[in-house]
């Protein structure tokens, strides 16, 4: 069964601090792994994706790393806003039946204080 | 360019009562996809429509959904008769092409509660 777990489930730091958010997941065939931003009420935002070649992939403050030998992946936050505050969520997509199967993870909740 | 948009943005019906709920993509993407996120859960897959077709319903719960996309612009989800454990937050995403790199974009989600 696909699985995509994430850790820690919420976090709360200072802001302009750096935090990291990690991935684990088994999903087979692997195709691609998208980090997401949600605010609340709205809908998820993409921040990154990668496929099976690539190990690291930045947009902006974020910078997301993929090793698919360990199938984990890891989302870096610097230097924090206070508009970082919001769940963020792993999908993990397997290419089966001509279409891409995403699992999600449960995401994690950060908050960001001033 | 607009984004995805989704009406309405909550409903509230009793149980045994029939829901439509519509997902407006992005112009031009024949990809859209329904999701769904019960509550204190993931967000789990529903279905997948390249243009009018239905390319992977695996993850419809039961017959009581049916989803369409006529013409191949605009959809529905349908829930009849609603039950309880349908309560939920329903995402609608779409992408341009099917590819394993290509981003989808998601609309803000229709809120159903069934009392």
């Amino acid at each position: 069964k696909n699985q995509v777990e994430q850790s820690p489930q919420s976090l709360i730091i200072l802001e302009g601090k750096n935090c990291t958010l990690q991935c684990n997941y088994t999903v087979s065939p692997f195709s691609n792994l998208r980090w997401y931003k949600q605010d609340t009420g709205r809908g998820p935002v993409s921040l990154t994706i990668m496929t099976f070649s690539e190990n690291t992939k930045s947009n902006g403050r974020y910078t997301a790393t993929l090793d698919a030998d360990t199938k984990q992946s890891s989302l870096h936050i610097t230097a924090s806003q206070l508009s970082d505050s919001a769940s963020y969520i792993c999908v993990v997509s397997a290419e089966e039946r001509g279409s891409y199967i995403p699992t999600f993870g449960r995401g994690t909740s950060l908050i960001v204080h001033p | 360019e607009a984004g995805v948009t989704q009406f309405p943005s909550h409903s509230v019906i009793e149980k045994g009562q029939t829901v439509t709920l519509r997902c407006d993509p992005i112009s031009g993407h024949d990809n859209l996809y329904w999701y769904r996120r019960v509550m204190g859960k993931e967000i789990k897959f529903l279905l997948h429509f390249v243009k009018e077709s239905k390319q992977d319903e695996s993850g419809m719960p039961n017959n009581r959904f049916l989803a369409e996309r006529t013409g191949g612009t605009y959809s529905t989800l349908k829930v009849q008769p609603a039950e309880l454990e349908d309560s939920g937050v329903y995402f609608c995403a779409s992408s341009r092409r099917l590819a394993g790199g290509i981003e989808q974009f998601f609309g803000p989600g229709t809120r159903l509660t069934v009392l």
